[in-house]
């Protein structure tokens, strides 16, 4: 079956510096894997997503990912942070031959000023 | 931006009572989903619908809840009789296409308070 694991449940992160926040996946086909945020009181926004091609993906806010087959993983980075990047972030894979998406456990980030 | 939008964004309801969560996804999409997220936990699959039929659904969507399209712009969800562990945020999303590398679009929820 399909997972995603974020092994962070927090990362801290000083304006201006860089930022990861990590996901492993396990998926027995393709892996099709997606970011999401979810800002206090809104839905989860769609960042951006990998399903073939170059291993660093550009998404919305300045975000990209980077995809590495080897370590099955998909972290999601930032050069430079803004206080206004906390959030909870979410990885995600579509399962395959599925319709659902199936989420990581969240990685609350604060970046503080 | 066209957006998902869902109201009520908060709704409170004793157990045992009907509910009805509502949806208008984004116009010319045809994959409607819904998701939940119990407070602190994951989110959670329960439902697909194409082609006014459910696709796909999880476990946890048993016979309590039901989904509808009733006309060409709302996709509601039903739970018939509501239980304490049904409180949640609940999340609408839609898709243009049901190919796996469409992502979906969310809604910004509705909390379900069950007392």
């Amino acid at each position: 079956a399909q997972s995603v694991a974020q092994p962070e449940d927090q990362v801290n992160v000083a304006e201006g510096n860089p930022l990861t926040v990590k996901c492993t996946y396990s998926v027995s086909g393709n892996p099709y894997l997606f970011w999401y945020v979810q800002y206090p009181n809104r839905g989860l926004q769609f960042l951006l997503k990998y399903i073939t091609g170059d291993n660093l993906v550009k998404g919305s806010y300045g975000f990209e990912a980077e995809f590495n087959k080897s370590q099955t993983s998909f972290h999601l980075k930032k050069p430079s942070a803004l206080v206004s990047d906390s959030a909870l972030y979410f990885c995600a894979v579509r399962d395959n031959g599925a319709d659902k998406i199936i989420f990581g456990k969240g990685t609350r980030l604060h970046i503080l000023p | 931006e066209p957006e998902v939008t869902q109201t009520p964004s908060h709704q409170v309801t004793q157990m045992g009572q009907e509910v009805i969560l509502r949806c208008v996804p984004i116009s010319n999409h045809l994959y409607f989903y819904w998701y939940r997220q119990i407070l602190g936990q994951k989110v959670e699959f329960l439902v697909s619908f194409y082609n006014n039929e459910i696709s796909e659904k999880s476990e946890i969507f048993d016979d309590q809840f039901s989904v509808e399209r009733p006309d060409g712009s709302n996709f509601t969800l039903k739970i018939r009789s509501t239980k304490l562990e049904d409180s949640a945020m609940y999340f609408c999303a839609s898709t243009v296409a049901g190919g796996l590398s469409y992502e979906q679009y969310f809604g910004p929820g509705t909390r379900l308070t069950v007392t």
